[in-house]
């Protein structure tokens, strides 16, 4: 089972943040939260990864809460093309497989 | 770079027909996944290889279902004989080793329509 929890699907609106929440309050201490997203018709792909610290890169940015125990993924202009389910995952580096849970379904409306 | 290559895109067959996936990783990588998208859900590991070994087959139904990575490349995922509920989309995965750094590259997927 996954073991992260994630709304089942969010609106935003073209050129604003798209802000997905996700808690993964069982994590521990050596898995690293990821996230993939998913566009219609096409497999997953990567975006990003993180285990404590606020990471960003040119698809977005990942800020993970001191405890760890939830996780924000910040797309800061949403453009209709980040139309897509956007997944978390948590995960220890070495061998674990990725467990994909349902996704957050995002919708960016123009 | 080219990407994970697969085949067909789609595929309709009957019940108790039997059908095969083919996949291409990308070239270097050691670790070839499959996973089984039904609608509606997050893709569900099938099987994973680490070369032409497999690590994890735990999810995969081996009554029906087969996979071989012969020479640590190309894979090739069969169903015989397929049922109803095996309609989903089959999608292949591959990383440089059992995906440190966190990223896994897919295939666009084959589609599966068992009537």
């Amino acid at each position: 089972d996954a073991k992260t929890t994630q709304p089942p699907s969010m609106d935003c609106a073209e050129g604003r943040a798209a802000n997905l929440p996700c808690n993964h309050s069982t994590i521990s201490g050596n898995e690293y939260v990821y996230w993939y997203r998913q566009i219609h018709s096409q497999g997953p792909q990567y975006i990003i990864h993180g285990l404590k610290n606020n990471e960003t890169n040119e698809m977005a940015s990942l800020i993970i809460t001191e405890d760890r125990k939830s996780s924000t993924l910040i797309l800061p202009h949403a453009t209709l093309r980040d139309t897509a389910v956007y997944y978390c995952i948590v995960r220890a580096v070495y061998g674990q497989n990725f467990v994909f849970g349902p996704g957050t379904r995002l919708s960016v409306l123009p | 770079e080219a990407g994970v290559a697969q085949s067909p895109r789609y595929k309709i067959i009957e019940k108790r027909q039997s059908v095969a996936f083919w996949c291409n990783p990308i070239s270097g990588h050691a670790t070839l996944y499959w996973y089984q998208q039904i609608l509606g859900q997050g893709p569900k590991l099938l099987i994973q290889f680490q070369n032409n070994g497999v690590v994890d087959d735990s999810q995969l139904p081996k009554d029906r279902f087969s996979a071989e990575r012969l020479k640590g490349v190309d894979s090739t995922l069969k169903i015989q004989p397929a049922k109803l509920e095996d309609s989903a989309v089959y999608l292949c995965a591959s990383s440089s080793w059992r995906g440190l750094g966190g990223e896994l590259f897919f295939g666009e997927g084959s589609r599966l329509t068992v009537l």
